[in-house]
């Protein structure tokens, strides 16, 4: 079946460091991939998105690229934020419309 | 606001107990899910339903029933079969069809007493 493989955590950072959370699936045919970002006690949000190869979603500052020949889809962030600071989920939603997650990756940035 | 109000935030349960947590939606979409998440670990999906009056099973669902008479509404049973309820439960939506954005309730925290 589908599967994501994210890098695993925590993250600790500085702020105004570089970020770069490794993504890593499996899957048959062509998913949509995805970020979303958790806060403390609450859901999950979209952070960005990318429905085909090469595609790159982009929002906040952070950025993905749908890589096909490496099954990857990396987020990162050139200038991290104290703010910036949450659980993020790598996931990818395959052919019959159901949804894969990862583990999650712990991001602490300090001031 | 369109969105996915999930309640009650917090919830115990005693042993023996069945309870059930409420998941309604205002954004017209036609699949619902309900996920568990337990500390350090990804989202496990427990149910989904596609349409009203049909669900299936997801990857774990022992131990819980749900029910979609309407199609704002997916609630979510845990029953006493489920011997480690303790959880962070969190239902999601998404329009009609493959690929979509998922949108997210902000989640039930389920404990035992």
């Amino acid at each position: 079946g589908d599967s994501v493989t994210q890098m695993e955590g925590p993250v600790t950072l500085s702020e105004e460091a570089f970020l770069t959370i490794n993504c890593t699936y499996t899957a048959t045919g062509y998913p949509s991939l995805f970020w979303y970002v958790q806060y403390p006690g609450e859901g999950l949000q979209l952070l960005l998105k990318a429905t085909k190869a090469d595609d790159k979603g982009s929002n906040k500052g952070f950025e993905a690229t749908y890589r096909k020949e490496t099954t990857s889809f990396h987020l990162e962030k050139g200038s991290v934020q104290v703010s910036d600071s949450a659980v993020y989920f790598c996931a990818l939603t395959g052919n019959a419309g159901k949804s894969t997650f990862g583990d999650g990756t712990t991001l602490t940035v300090k001031p | 606001d369109g969105g996915i109000t999930q309640s009650p935030k917090y919830l115990f349960r005693k042993e023996g107990q069945n309870v059930t947590l409420s998941c309604e939606q205002n954004l017209n979409h036609d699949a619902m899910y309900w996920y568990r998440q337990d500390p350090g670990q990804g989202l496990r999906l427990i149910y989904y339903s596609q349409i009203v009056n049909d669900f299936q099973k997801g990857d774990i669902a022992e131990g819980y029933s749900v029910s979609r008479e309407k199609k704002e509404s997916f609630p979510l049973t845990v029953t006493s079969a489920q011997k480690n309820p303790t959880a962070f439960y969190l239902c999601a939506s998404t329009e009609t069809g493959a690929k979509n954005i998922q949108y997210f309730g902000a989640g039930t925290r389920l404990s035992v007493l």
